[in-house]
């Protein structure tokens, strides 16, 4: 039972343009989410965190959009980097923070 | 802050062996999780423990997975009897009590002969 989906496994964007990565989930008990960003060979770094309170989280060039309705979060990267090239995961959990669910990550080509 | 430290980092072994993994978390983390990853795929939940006490487990883990946090610290995750679809990389995270974000070793990567 796939929970968290991100349908777009990749996305090319020019650098210094925004990139907008999507992940939708099913379990209206989810609690809080977050992103990681994950290069070749090494774990899952985490980004960037929003909790079922709020609609926006902002940390520099990052910001995550929850709407939580349509039990959709997006994250916003501008403006894009090349280094920001990576795959990105969004999860989510319930409000014990005992299990968390990882959609399929979405490849980011961020082209110079 | 020395990070999530995992070992080893690849293990290559033969069918029906048994393999050990070990993960290091972050000093004072009373929360860690295990997860498996195969290619093209998020991590997927295994297990977790707070403290020493494992209080959730996935139904992906059969019998022949078994995990342990003796006295809260480090933690090892054992596969006995290893089957070709136990090749993954497997992932293991700490993080603090709350909503705290989970910070990843880079894994132990699987590979049965």
């Amino acid at each position: 039972d796939q929970q968290v989906k991100q349908n777009s496994p990749s996305l090319s964007v020019q650098e210094g343009r925004i990139s907008i990565l999507n992940c939708d989930y099913t379990n209206s008990m989810f609690d809080y989410f977050l992103w990681y960003k994950k290069y070749p060979a090494e774990g899952p770094t985490f980004l960037i965190s929003i909790s079922s309170i709020k609609d926006k989280n902002e940390d520099g060039r990052f910001t995550v959009f929850l709407n939580k309705s349509a039990k959709h979060l997006s994250l916003h990267i501008v403006p894009s980097q090349p280094g920001d090239s990576a795959v990105y995961f969004c999860a989510a959990s319930g409000d014990n923070f005992n299990k968390f669910y990882f959609g399929s990550g979405t490849k980011l080509n961020v082209k110079p | 802050d020395t990070g999530v430290s995992q070992d080893p980092r690849h293990k290559i072994t033969k069918r029906g062996q048994n393999v050990t993994f070990r993960c290091d978390p972050i000093s004072e983390h009373n929360r860690l999780y295990w997860y498996r990853q195969t290619l093209g795929q998020g991590p997927e939940f295994l297990t977790y423990f707070q403290n020493e006490a494992q209080l959730e487990k996935s139904r992906l883990l059969s019998d022949r997975f078994s995990a342990e946090r003796p006295k809260g610290s480090f933690s090892t995750l054992e596969i006995q009897r290893t089957e070709q679809g136990d090749s993954a990389m497997y992932l293991c995270a700490s993080s603090h009590r709350g909503p705290q974000p989970q910070h990843f070793g880079d894994g132990t990567r699987l590979s049965i002969l």
